[in-house]
């Protein structure tokens, strides 16, 4: 099993729409989570981190359920401008940030 | 300010034959990590640097290495390349809890 697995996607949606991402871990001990966004052939961009509390960033919400072992991203009114690829990232437990597990993305395309 | 700069940004090299791929992290960064991101999949964690020590290796093999200069530049080196090195090659600085990434070396192996 994948340490960070998520949606195989693409996810081809109208401007406007609601979207939802959802990734699972396999490491209960993980310690920290977050979003990366990466635009075609360009680096990774953080675009958030995740709380078990859930955080909200304008449009975007992500959440945690450490129960479940499940992490989400939620973009509302989505943009063109959103087109990218997203990918769900965990700290390991003993990690730090410069050792990142990240999952296989998930590419978003927003058509007009 | 300057962010993560990596060079070349491009390399075409055969197989067999070694590379080395360079790093200058942020100003005032003193970790550098280096990753490999192949079509189609996440970026997968080679090595991390601290203070000119490695702090933390990835499932690769002998033929990666890597290091880490009093200047906290780094240099990835790859030996006996394999088609199956063609990849993405990305380095990010971090400091505090905060990680930036380079925009890469584009490695193709032919």
């Amino acid at each position: 099993r994948k340490e960070v697995e998520q949606d195989p996607g693409p996810f081809n949606v109208p401007e406007g729409a609601t979207v939802a991402f959802n990734c699972t871990y396999s490491n209960s001990a993980s310690q920290s989570f977050f979003w990366y966004r990466q635009d075609c052939r360009k680096e990774p961009k953080l675009l958030m981190s995740v709380y078990s509390s859930g955080n909200e960033d304008g449009r975007f919400t992500a959440q945690l359920n450490r129960a479940s072992q499940y992490i989400s991203l939620l973009i509302r009114d989505s943009k063109l401008s959103d087109s990218a690829t997203y990918l769900c990232v965990v700290i390991p437990y003993g990690g730090s940030q410069g050792n990142l597990i990240f999952g296989k993305g998930t590419k978003l395309s927003v058509k007009p | 300010d300057a962010g993560v700069t990596q060079s070349p940004t491009h390399l075409i090299k055969t197989r067999g034959q070694h590379v080395t791929l360079r790093c200058s992290p942020i100003s005032g960064h003193k970790s550098v990590s280096w990753y490999q991101q192949v079509l189609g999949q996440g970026p997968q964690f080679i090595f991390q640097y601290y203070e000119k020590e490695e702090r933390g290796r990835g499932n690769f093999p002998d033929r990666f290495s890597a290091r880490q200069f009093p200047n906290y530049s780094s240099e990835l080196n790859v030996n006996a390349l394999l088609l199956g090195d063609s990849a993405l090659y990305l380095c990010a600085s971090s400091l505090h809890e905060k990680l930036f990434f380079g925009s890469g070396t584009q490695l193709s192996v032919l």
